[in-house]
């Protein structure tokens, strides 16, 4: 089946440096890929839809200069947080479609950062 | 718009119970219909979908089944184990493909031997 990556699994970083997280879809090409946010024993909230080639396009409310996405390749996209603080600290996951009429979104292992 | 309403949780049962987790959906247009599932510290896992009325999804013993009528996808298994203790997310994807997914709440399941 269509498999996704995401790295790192786990970060702790100081409150003020930036941090990036990749997502990788391994078996198959993803011209869109999505990033949503979790906070503890919650759903999903859609932050971003990445676009292969073009600029993501950003849920309301989620600032594009903090949390910027780059979309480099059909297999690869990052999610940089950028000068983090506490309250970034969250589960953040990906998701990539194969697209081809597809519905079907495959979801990355997540990825824990924890800003001290 | 569209959305999804799942039932609220915690559910807890016994090993081999029966499992019927609620989801009802709104939508325009002919969307598909998903169960994913999250164990603790993890990412989303695709359960089960099904991409048009009547049809139905199964997987491990889970099913789920298209109902354009009543506008829901209902997640039941006949047996449940400890093993599936985890939290379920009912969700759509509107008609167009390449289009984000839109979740319910979740819903936490936790199965006791």
């Amino acid at each position: 089946g269509a498999v996704v990556s995401q790295h790192p699994s786990r970060v702790i970083c100081k409150s003020g440096t930036s941090v990036k997280i990749e997502c990788r879809s391994l078996d198959f090409q993803a011209t869109t890929m999505f990033w949503y946010r979790q906070f503890p024993k919650q759903s999903l909230m859609l932050m971003a839809t990445s676009n292969e080639g073009s600029k993501a396009t950003y849920e309301q409310g989620v600032e594009k200069d903090k949390f910027l996405i780059n979309h480099a390749s059909l297999t690869l996209s990052t999610l940089t947080v950028t000068s983090a603080h506490p309250e970034d600290s969250s589960f953040y996951i990906c998701s990539a479609s194969p697209g081809s009429g597809s519905s079907t979104q495959y979801f990355g292992p997540g990825t824990r950062l924890t800003v001290l | 718009g569209n959305s999804v309403t799942q039932m609220e949780g915690p559910v807890t049962l016994s090993e081999e119970a029966f499992l019927t987790i609620n989801c009802t959906y709104t939508a325009t247009g002919y969307p598909s219909l998903f169960w994913y599932v999250q164990y603790p510290g993890e990412g989303l896992q695709l359960l089960l979908k099904a991409t048009k009325a009547d049809d139905k999804g199964s997987n491990k013993g889970f099913e789920a089944t298209y109902r354009k009528e009543t506008t829901s996808f209902h997640l039941e298994k006949g047996s449940v184990q400890v093993s599936d203790s985890a939290v379920y997310f009912c969700a759509l994807s509107p008609t167009q493909a390449g289009t984000a997914l839109i979740f319910g709440k979740g819903t936490t399941l936790s199965v006791s031997s």
